[in-house]
């Protein structure tokens, strides 16, 4: 198992664009957990699920985002009319149900909105 | 929601010191906290988790809970500058609730 991975590493896009990322927990982990990282800022939480029900959305989480996990493995993070505030990295953790404090982060998606 | 301060730093400290990382907290009710390393431009990695009062040693960190005071530190003994790096100190958002709330995070730096 290598762990988490997300991707793309990087995106740029111009203002009004959709993007989409993608996160793949580690295997055997069924709660996944999506966080953004400004400059200078610990991650801030956005929304988090357990195998395929998302339990829970921050208010960070405007309507022009949605999270996706359709068969409790890999899920999507989707950013629609993007502004340049939504620039960040996007951070994808996982963790056992069991140990589910414990979470393991990915490598983040750079976004930058132009 | 409960909020994880620490200070931002930097903290300097020469090769072979201890550094010492500290982090308050907000809710008394707090069990459980977390210490992630994050190195520049790369995502945090859980380094340390303590679930109960007191010092929990792991090779060359501690990690320290004195809910009492309501605060949390990290230890590094023998620093090496492969440690400088940004530690984020974190904890439940809220209780029985698993998102994590982060402090801004203590940016150290090892001089050698």
């Amino acid at each position: 198992d290598t762990g988490v991975s997300q991707d793309p590493r990087h995106k740029i896009t111009k203002r009004g664009q959709n993007v989409t990322f993608r996160c793949d927990p580690i295997s055997e982990h069924n709660r996944l957990y999506w966080y953004r990282q400004t400059l200078g800022q610990g991650p801030e939480f956005l929304t988090y699920f357990q195998n395929e029900a998302q339990l829970e959305k921050s208010r960070l989480l405007s309507d022009r985002f949605s999270a996706e996990r359709p068969k409790g493995s890999f899920s999507t993070l989707e950013i629609q009319r993007t502004e340049q505030g939504d620039s960040a990295m996007y951070l994808c953790a996982s963790s056992l149900e069991i140990r589910s404090y414990e979470q393991y982060f990915g490598p983040g998606t750079r976004l930058t909105v132009t | 929601q409960k909020e994880v301060e620490q200070n931002s730093g930097p903290l300097s400290v020469p090769e072979g010191a201890i550094a010492s990382l500290n982090c308050t907290y907000s809710d008394r009710g707090s069990q459980s906290f977390f210490w992630y390393r994050q190195y520049s431009g790369k995502s945090p990695e859980l380094i340390m988790f303590i679930y109960s009062n007191g010092d929990k040693e792991d090779g060359r960190f501690t990690a320290q809970l004195n809910k009492a005071s309501q605060y949390v530190s990290l230890l590094i003994r023998d620093s090496q500058p492969s440690d400088s790096a940004t530690y984020l100190c974190a904890g439940p958002r809220r209780s029985g609730n698993t998102p994590l709330v982060f402090g801004k995070g203590t940016r150290l730096s090892v001089i050698a």
